[in-house]
């Protein structure tokens, strides 16, 4: 049973342009997201997350936004660069649980 | 190393043969996860490790999986009588316990024949 959804398995975007990758998840009791970002024959490493307590966190390029009553976020970066052509996974867990819950995940591709 | 070890890093095997994963955690990290990814899916729960604690198994998807800590380090994941449908990257992540970021090793690409 998929609580975390990843709807778009890939995405196309030219370099100094946004990209957006979307996620849904299904559990009402998740308050922590995260977001990893995995490039092939590495493991995920972990890029930003955001509370339920909050509707948006940034970092440098990097923002996401929660939207709890859709039970949906998203991961904005602005502007794309070749570097960040990568697998992306969203994650989720709940009350301090320590086991996450990803989604299968969203290859991006920058193009020059 | 400063960050997680795993291997081997690809291990073919045979049906019914049994196989053996190791994950080496970053050094002073008392959580320890193994996850595993099939092909075209997100990262599967399988065992959690935290201090001297009994382990949370609730992922293991059959008896024919196990997974020990030896000295509350180094971990094995060991499948016996694998089946083609064990074939996945096996991840190995450990943190210090906090909820949110782990840290993965590269993975265990296994394959069964």
């Amino acid at each position: 049973d998929q609580q975390v959804k990843q709807n778009s398995p890939s995405l196309s975007v030219q370099e100094g342009r946004i990209s957006i990758l979307n996620c849904d998840y299904t559990n009402s009791m998740f308050d922590y997201f995260l977001w990893y970002k995995k490039y092939p024959a590495e493991g995920p490493t972990f890029l930003i997350s955001i509370s339920s307590i909050k509707d948006k966190n940034e970092d440098g390029r990097f923002t996401v936004f929660l939207n709890k009553s859709a039970k949906h976020l998203s991961l904005h970066i602005v502007p794309s660069q070749p570097g960040d052509s990568a697998v992306y996974f969203c994650a989720a867990s709940a009350g301090g649980d320590y086991k996450l819950s990803f989604g299968a995940g969203t290859t991006v591709t920058v193009r020059a | 190393g400063a960050g997680v070890s795993q291997s081997p890093s690809n291990k073919v095997t045979e049906k019914g043969k049994d196989v053996e994963l190791r994950c080496d955690p970053i050094s002073g990290h008392t959580a320890l996860y193994w996850y595993r990814q099939s092909l075209g899916q997100g990262l599967e729960f399988l065992i959690y490790f935290q201090g001297n604690s009994a382990p949370d198994k609730s992922g293991l998807p059959s008896d024919r999986f196990s997974a020990e800590r030896t000295g509350g380090s180094v971990s094995t994941l060991t499948i016996q009588r694998t089946q083609q449908e064990d074939s996945a990257v096996y991840l190995c992540a450990s943190t210090t316990g906090g909820t949110g970021e782990l840290f993965f090793g590269e993975g265990s690409r296994l394959t069964v024949l």
